[in-house]
């Protein structure tokens, strides 16, 4: 079983639309987590941090539950420009700092 | 604003040729890592470093070395490239806290035939 799991979608989704994505995580050692987002042959790009709180970064808003070892990511409003595939990333505390990657989420917004 | 600077972008090896893929980075980070990617299974951490002299493994290190001399450069020697290595390659730089940013290079991709 992965450590990170996402569903690798793709999510075809109308301009405007907002669309959710999950992540399930194995490792309750899990000490920050993160949403990157990867453009087609790029590299990642940090897209925001998630807090236990819950955080809102313009159109976008991640959510960490980490009783159920979940963590999510709303988009309001897609744009095309939206369109990319994003990574759920984990940063689990084993004595060997190293972020863990989902196999990522991509996303295509439709004119 | 060079960040992460990774070289090659592109390489064709033939099966049981050495290369060492480049990274430097000019933000004094003192975490450095190296990643593969391979098609619907995300990045894997090959091997990583916390500080100038210090290396260890990550994930999937077999046939890989790293070294790190410098604070700026972390280079990825394949010792004997074989097909099973070909994927995109990132190297990432961040900070000490557990909540710091990665930052990437753009990525190598390699073909090994």
């Amino acid at each position: 079983r992965k450590e990170v799991e996402q569903d690798p979608g793709p999510f075809n989704v109308p301009e405007g639309a907002t669309v959710a994505f999950n992540c399930t995580y194995s490792n309750s050692a899990s000490q920050s987590f993160f949403w990157y987002r990867q453009d087609c042959r790029k590299e990642p790009k940090l897209l925001m941090s998630v807090y236990s709180s819950g955080n809102e970064d313009g159109r976008f808003t991640a959510q960490l539950n980490r009783a159920s070892q979940y963590i999510s990511l709303l988009i309001r409003d897609s744009k095309l420009s939206d369109s990319a595939t994003y990574l759920c990333v984990v940063n689990f505390y084993t004595g060997r700092r190293a972020l863990t990657f989902g196999s990522g989420t991509r996303l295509q917004v439709q004119p | 604003n060079a960040g992460v600077t990774q070289t090659p972008k592109f390489q064709v090896l033939k099966t049981g040729q050495s290369m060492t893929l480049q990274c430097a980075q000019d933000m004094n980070h003192e975490y450095m890592s190296w990643y593969r990617q391979d098609p619907g299974m995300g990045l894997r951490l090959i091997h990583y470093s916390v500080g100038a002299g210090i290396t260890d493994q990550g994930e999937v290190p077999n046939g890989y070395n790293v070294s790190r001399s410098t604070t700026e450069d972390f280079p990825l020697r394949l010792l004997s490239a074989a097909p099973s290595q070909t994927s995109v390659y990132f190297c990432a730089s961040s900070g000490t806290a557990m909540n710091t940013e990665a930052f990437f290079g753009q990525g190598t991709r390699l073909t090994v035939v």
